[in-house]
């Protein structure tokens, strides 16, 4: 059975520190596909990014940055010079081919300090 | 497009009512995905649809919770009665692919 798992429940960081956040999943599936998303105090869930199973390569984008690791079943999710607007509710989450379900993690609240 | 459209964003009830919540997902989309997220148990998949016909529900709690979508536009969740511990914040999603995209969600308050 699927499954996604974010150890980390909560972090804090001061402002402009770099910080990482783990994802580790859990497929019987060779076809799969990764994801991260936001969810701000507002509420609203925002598509961050997709990685497919047969592409590991690493994406950078901006501030963020995303280690993809089939073989520790890991993708995680980087800030780099981490701002108070990055504070919120990330989730990773995992779908099997692209018709099964698609799951999530609990999510790991970060705080962004000033 | 204007995104995944639900309504209403707010609702409160009393125990025993009947709720229905609706969805319109971005035109296209083939997939329409139903979540629930509490603070206890995060995000759940309620049930999922594909080109309007529902493919997984083993995550709909139990039997007053029912979902429908008569055509490509549209779809309901309906809980019937309502009881206390279904207040949540109920998403609607749809994807063309893999990845979803998700409404604003509807806050769901029963009393």
């Amino acid at each position: 059975a699927q499954k996604v798992t974010q150890a980390q429940t909560e972090i804090s960081v001061v402002e402009k520190e770099d910080v990482t956040l783990d994802c580790v999943y859990e497929t019987r599936d060779t076809t799969y596909y990764l994801f991260w998303y936001k969810q701000p105090p507002s509420g609203e869930l925002v598509f961050l990014i997709r990685r497919n199973s047969f592409d590991e390569q690493n994406e950078i984008s901006g501030r963020y940055s995303w280690n993809f690791q089939k073989s520790t079943s890991s993708f995680n999710f980087t800030i780099t010079a981490s701002q108070v607007v990055d504070s919120a509710v990330y989730f990773c989450a995992l779908r099997e081919g692209s018709q099964g379900n698609l799951i999530f993690g609990k999510g790991t609240k970060l705080s962004v300090k000033p | 497009d204007a995104g995944v459209i639900q309504s209403p964003r707010h609702e409160v009830t009393e125990m025993g009512q009947e709720v229905t919540l609706r969805c319109k997902p971005i035109s296209g989309h083939d997939y329409l995905f139903w979540y629930r997220q509490t603070m206890m148990r995060g995000l759940e998949l309620l049930i999922y649809f594909n080109n309007n016909v529902p493919i997984d529900d083993s995550g709909m709690p139990e039997d007053r919770f029912s979902a429908k979508m008569p055509n490509a536009s549209f779809s309901t969740l309906k809980i019937q009665p309502s009881e206390p511990r279904d207040s949540a914040v109920y998403f609607c999603a749809s994807s063309p692919g893999p990845e979803a995209f998700f409404g604003q969600g509807t806050r769901l308050t029963v009393v």
